[in-house]
């Protein structure tokens, strides 16, 4: 059975800070992996995909990957009230487009 | 460019009824998948379609099928519905390869 494990959180952030989310998973095979986020009664958001070891940079965010420990994480600079959200930490296998998500870690950040 | 459609966003069923929820993929994908998400885990993956055909298929009974149309849009069917079919229901559109789109999402709530 594959698996990705994440933290459920509360991650509790003031603002300002950085929020630091990490999420592992078991499928040595795994070749892509995805950070989504979703607010409250709305569906997943793609903010960012990373496919070879090491940091990727896009805004407020970085997502870093660590195939050899099978983890991927994702910070989130200067968090804003607006991140306040739920994030998904997804796996996509060797074959095919089929991910597989964890449960996701909720995120609050406090003015 | 219209990303993923679905509809219905909202509805209501009793059990043992039996619900079709529909999908239009984002302009040139031609793979859809479907994800369950039950309130307060990770969406889980139902199955795939590519080319008319089911390609993937997850940890789910027979009591859920789909079809995909020529236009590549796609039909999600629950037969004999059960209370713990109550959750968010989410389309994912892509081309092979490529990154996955996923739609609003269908609100079951099964009574």
């Amino acid at each position: 059975q594959k698996e990705v494990e994440q933290n459920s959180g509360p991650l509790s952030v003031p603002e300002g800070a950085i929020a630091s989310l990490n999420c592992t998973y078991s499928d040595r095979v795994s070749q892509s992996f995805f950070w989504y986020r979703q607010y409250s009664g709305k569906s997943p958001e793609l903010i960012m995909s990373i496919y070879s070891n090491g940091d990727k940079e896009d805004g407020r965010f970085t997502a870093q990957l660590n195939k050899a420990s099978q983890y991927v994480s994702l910070l989130i600079r200067d968090s804003q009230p607006s991140d306040s959200a739920t994030y998904l930490c997804a796996v996509n296998e060797a074959a095919g487009n089929k991910l597989t998500f964890g449960g996701g870690t909720r995120v609050l950040v406090k003015p | 460019d219209a990303g993923v459609t679905q509809s219905p966003t909202h509805l209501i069923k009793t059990r043992g009824q039996q619900v079709t929820l529909r999908c239009s993929p984002k302009s040139g994908h031609d793979t859809v998948s479907w994800y369950q998400q039950a309130l307060g885990q990770g969406p889980q993956f139902i199955f795939q379609y590519y080319e008319e055909e089911e390609r993937q298929r997850g940890n789910f009974p027979d009591r859920f099928s789909g079809h995909q149309f020529p236009n590549y849009s796609s039909e999600l069917n629950v037969n004999a519905l059960l209370l713990g079919d109550s959750a968010l229901y989410l389309c994912a559109s892509s081309r092979t390869g490529n990154t996955i789109y996923f739609g609003e999402g269908s609100w079951l709530t099964v009574v």
